[in-house]
């Protein structure tokens, strides 16, 4: 079945440093592709996402693009901050009703 | 707008016992999925409603979990019994109608059967 795959955590960086979290995904059709973020103690928020090949999303300084020929979508800062650690997952869904999230990369920025 | 409100946010109880979590969605979402998720399995739909009526409950791990969604402010889910293995968190989300639209999801309701 469709699934993601996501770099196993944690990430530790520096403040300012580059964040690269790896995300893969396996689908038979051609699904929209999410990143969500989980700040401690509270629900998944939309971070960004891309409905078709080559869109790319943006938010925060975040930024993803859909690649159809690697099937990926991987998520990338400048620079990252202190207030940027997290949880992030990469998510897909046809309908926005079945989504199927990753495991999850927990990222820890550090002063 | 409020959000999307579950209660309790934090439920310890012990092996046996009924457990009910409680969702109130965004108004006028039309939509309400619950999640559990745990460090070995991530995060799994259980179970999900459209206008009320559940459309897939495919997740729904066995028997002694249940959902209803009596109107369209209110959702609950049911353990009965409850077993240790089923401590997780568990979110709520909601949407509206829609294909684009995005999941808003709950605070969670972090759960411990002992």
């Amino acid at each position: 079945g469709d699934s993601v795959t996501q770099m196993e955590g944690p990430v530790t960086l520096s403040e300012e440093a580059f964040l690269t979290i790896n995300c893969t995904y396996t689908a038979t059709g051609y699904p929209s592709l999410f990143w969500y973020v989980q700040y401690p103690g509270e629900g998944l928020q939309l971070l960004l996402k891309a409905t078709k090949a080559d869109d790319k999303g943006s938010n925060k300084g975040f930024e993803a693009t859909y690649r159809k020929e690697t099937t990926s979508f991987h998520l990338e800062k400048g620079s990252v901050q202190v207030s940027d650690s997290a949880v992030y997952f990469c998510a897909l869904s046809y309908n926005n009703n079945d989504m199927r999230f990753g495991a999850g990369t927990r990222l820890t920025v550090k002063p | 707008d409020a959000g999307v409100i579950q209660s309790p946010r934090h439920e310890v109880t012990e092996m046996g016992q009924e457990v009910t979590l409680r969702c109130k969605p965004i108004s006028g979402h039309d939509y309400l999925f619950w999640y559990r998720q745990t460090m070995m399995r991530g995060l799994e739909l259980l179970i999900y409603f459209n206008n009320n009526v559940p459309i897939d409950d495919s997740g729904m791990p066995e028997d002694r979990f249940s959902a209803k969604m009596p109107n369209a402010s209110f959702s609950t889910l049911k353990i009965q019994p409850s077993e240790p293995r089923d401590s997780a968190v568990y979110f709520c989300a909601t949407k509206r109608a829609g294909s684009t639209d995005t999941q808003y999801f709950g605070p969670g309701t972090r759960l411990t059967v002992l």
